[in-house]
């Protein structure tokens, strides 16, 4: 199972919007809507922020979604700030019942 | 709190063998599937093994498996990866990580660092 695919950075000015494609096949991403999202400060735990595509977990920020079409999955974040400067990881379930992460994107806060 | 605090990472040889330990504590362990995630050094993550609230499912990455064993102990909160025949390529932070309802990761560990060297 490879790696879904994301790009390497992203940047933004503060207050921007930013989108952080996942690219993956008919066997992850496209076929079935268990994609969730992470950041992750280097140092620290990684955090969840998106839950099957869309859903944010209590206490996130509304800034953060997330949304599907076919095989890529996107999480945009609005109104980007200096905290949101981070690593940030796709993942999904396959159709092996395994899961998979994406290569991971560095936010930058211009 | 929910808290999962991993132990057993170390210098071990290529060839080598050891066990990873995960003591969970602040929720009820046994309803929960939980798992193990790694990061090699300046690298991403790589989902690593699940295993099911009985331990009767545990799917592995493809290129772990017979290497690899995740085993849980319900009664003492517990989680743990056996892994042997490792690898330089194996080094790694190895997180413990528990699965929420909804296909996603609601906690992580810290990590411990498996460094595999001869």
């Amino acid at each position: 199972q490879s790696a879904l695919t994301q790009p390497a950075s992203v940047s933004g000015s503060p207050g921007q919007s930013i989108t952080i494609p996942c690219s993956g096949s008919s066997s992850d991403i496209g076929s079935f809507n268990h994609v969730s999202w992470y950041q992750h400060h280097p140092g620290k735990a990684p955090k969840l922020m998106i839950y099957e595509v869309s859903n944010r977990p209590s206490g996130v920020s509304n800034r953060f979604s997330g949304s599907k079409s076919v095989n890529t999955a996107s999480l945009t974040i609005s109104g980007l700030q200096a905290e949101d400067e981070a690593d940030y990881y796709c993942m999904s379930h396959t159709s092996s019942d395994t899961y998979v992460f994406g290569t991971g994107t560095k936010v930058s806060v211009l | 709190e929910v808290q999962l605090a991993e132990s057993g990472g170390g210098l071990v040889q290529p060839g080598g063998s050891l066990r990873l330990s995960c003591a969970a504590s602040g929720f009820t362990f046994s309803p929960y599937w939980m798992g193990w995630v790694r990061q090699a050094p300046g690298k991403g993550l790589e989902w690593v093994a699940n295993i099911s609230p009985h331990g009767s499912a545990n799917p592995y990455v493809d290129s772990l498996k017979g290497r690899f064993a995740i085993s849980r102990d319900n009664a003492k909160s517990s989680l743990y990866l056996q892994m042997n025949s490792l690898r330089v390529e194996d080094t790694a932070v190895y997180h413990c990580v528990r699965w929420g309802v909804n296909y996603g990761i609601d906690y992580w560990g810290q990590g411990t660092l498996v460094t595999v060297s001869s």
